[in-house]
């Protein structure tokens, strides 16, 4: 079945900086791909998506890249604050077919 | 808006035990979700449900059950617990299955004892 990877599993960067988190996909029937992110003591909360036919979707200091020939996306963050202390999900899935595949998380820390 | 909530918070069982977890939502979604979070290993999907009465496995389905009797529930049992499935435990629900945004609970932290 579809698996996700994500990479790094953790990092740090100083405030205002950006951050590149990377995720792959086995499955090249999967053709949506959302984004969550898990602040300390809160709930998963969606951020953004992107579906196979696009290559590229922006939202305010968000940017989501979608490479379908090597099944690999990136998101980009940029003007890092310390609300962007969080883990981020990659997650993958079929047109309807199926319930999300999630990656193993990404650990994002921001230092002021 | 809507939201989603799960009870309990926190759920301590002994080894062994039945367990019963539960998650409301008032969005009117068709379709929930229970996944388990366990820490270094992102959200693995454990049953969902497309519709009233409808219950798919997912990747983790073995030793749960559920239960979705009507649309704005869906309950997960933990037919024995055991002490490696101590985890966080969260209900999702989107308006339908597949490339939709999905909306989650603040999650039920189960302890096995």
């Amino acid at each position: 079945g579809e698996q996700v990877e994500q990479l790094p599993s953790s990092l740090i960067v100083q405030e205002g900086a950006s951050v590149l988190i990377n995720c792959s996909y086995t499955d090249s029937a999967s053709v949506y791909f959302p984004w969550y992110k898990q602040e300390p003591g809160k709930r998963l909360q969606f951020i953004i998506d992107i579906r196979s036919n696009m290559e590229r979707k922006q939202t305010q200091r968000l940017t989501l890249l979608f490479d379908k020939k090597t099944k690999h996306l990136s998101l980009h963050i940029t003007a890092t604050q310390p609300g962007d202390s969080a883990i981020y999900f990659c997650s993958a899935s079929y047109q309807g077919g199926r319930a999300l595949i999630f990656g193993t998380g990404t650990t994002v820390s921001v230092s002021p | 808006g809507g939201i989603i909530t799960q009870t309990p918070k926190f759920l301590i069982g002994q080894e062994g035990q039945k367990l019963t977890l539960k998650c409301q939502q008032n969005f009117n979604h068709d379709t929930m979700y229970w996944y388990r979070q366990d820490s270094g290993k992102g959200l693995r999907l454990i049953y969902y449900s497309i519709t009233e009465n409808d219950l798919q496995k997912g990747d983790l389905s073995e030793g749960y059950d559920a239960s979705r009797e009507k649309k704005s529930s869906f309950s997960l049992t933990v037919t024995s617990a055991q002490k490696n499935e101590m985890a966080v435990f969260l209900c999702a629900s989107s308006i339908r299955l597949g490339g939709y945004e999905q909306y989650f609970g603040p999650g039920t932290r189960l302890t096995v004892l």
